[in-house]
């Protein structure tokens, strides 16, 4: 049973370019959230997608965008990168949204900003 | 506004110790969810426990037992006997049951000598 796969692991992007990010959910999931997480803190929501629409979004400029896709994995997109985009993204999946379900997590992909 | 709290930034202990690492949340609702969560180097989050908010027995697994107290808003999080994989950055973290998207603290990291 594969868990929840990102894609890239790490990547180098310069300030002002664009990066998309990929994620494949786990099996039996249908639910996708992507948060950000700076160095030496705790992940920070940025939205999340059910049934390939942006059902919820935090804190989050519009340079972060995203897509579901019918097989319900999903891309974070990052237009005109800031040096402070420079993080973790980690996608998480579930079934279903609210109730607590339990959220699993990706290995994450590492965004270095230059 | 929901709330997590970890005032320990950094714990070290020799290994076979015990080690409590603190927790203390706010809410406004009266259904929640806490999560535990551990993050080796690697990255990727790894779930620990999850605890809905009507439930208030502690739970122990193995070496890791958790202590969920209403009255004072924490969810505490202990390891008996540490061992040197143990080692890593515990994140305590809470949701509500209109949806999924969790609240995390800024981590404790755990250093357990050999």
């Amino acid at each position: 049973d594969a868990g929840v796969t990102q894609s890239p692991t790490h990547l180098i992007k310069t300030r002002g370019q664009q990066v998309t990010l990929r994620c494949s959910p786990k099996s039996g999931h249908d639910t996708v959230s992507w948060y950000q997480q700076a160095l030496g803190q705790g992940p920070q929501f940025i939205f999340q997608y059910y049934e390939e629409e942006e059902r919820q979004r935090g804190n989050f400029p519009d340079r972060f965008s995203g897509h579901q896709f019918p097989n319900y994995s999903s891309e974070l997109n990052v237009n005109a990168l800031w040096l402070g985009d420079s993080a973790l993204y980690l996608c998480a999946s579930s079934h279903g949204t609210g109730n607590g379900n339990t959220i699993y997590f990706g290995e994450g992909s590492w965004l270095t900003v230059v | 506004a929901q709330k997590v709290t970890q005032a320990q930034t950094e714990i070290s202990v020799v290994e076979k110790e015990d080690v409590t690492l603190d927790c203390v949340y706010e809410t406004r609702d009266t259904t929640y969810y806490l999560f535990w969560y551990k993050q080796p180097p690697s990255g990727e989050l790894v779930f620990l426990i999850r605890r809905n908010s009507f439930d208030e027995q502690n739970e122990i697994s193995g070496r890791y037992s958790w202590n969920f107290q209403k009255s004072t808003s924490s969810f505490n999080f202990t390891i008996t006997a540490s061992q040197v994989v143990d080692s890593a950055v515990y994140f305590c973290a809470l949701s509500d049951w209109r949806d999924d998207k969790i609240i995390f603290g800024k981590g404790t990291r755990l250093h357990i000598l050999p």
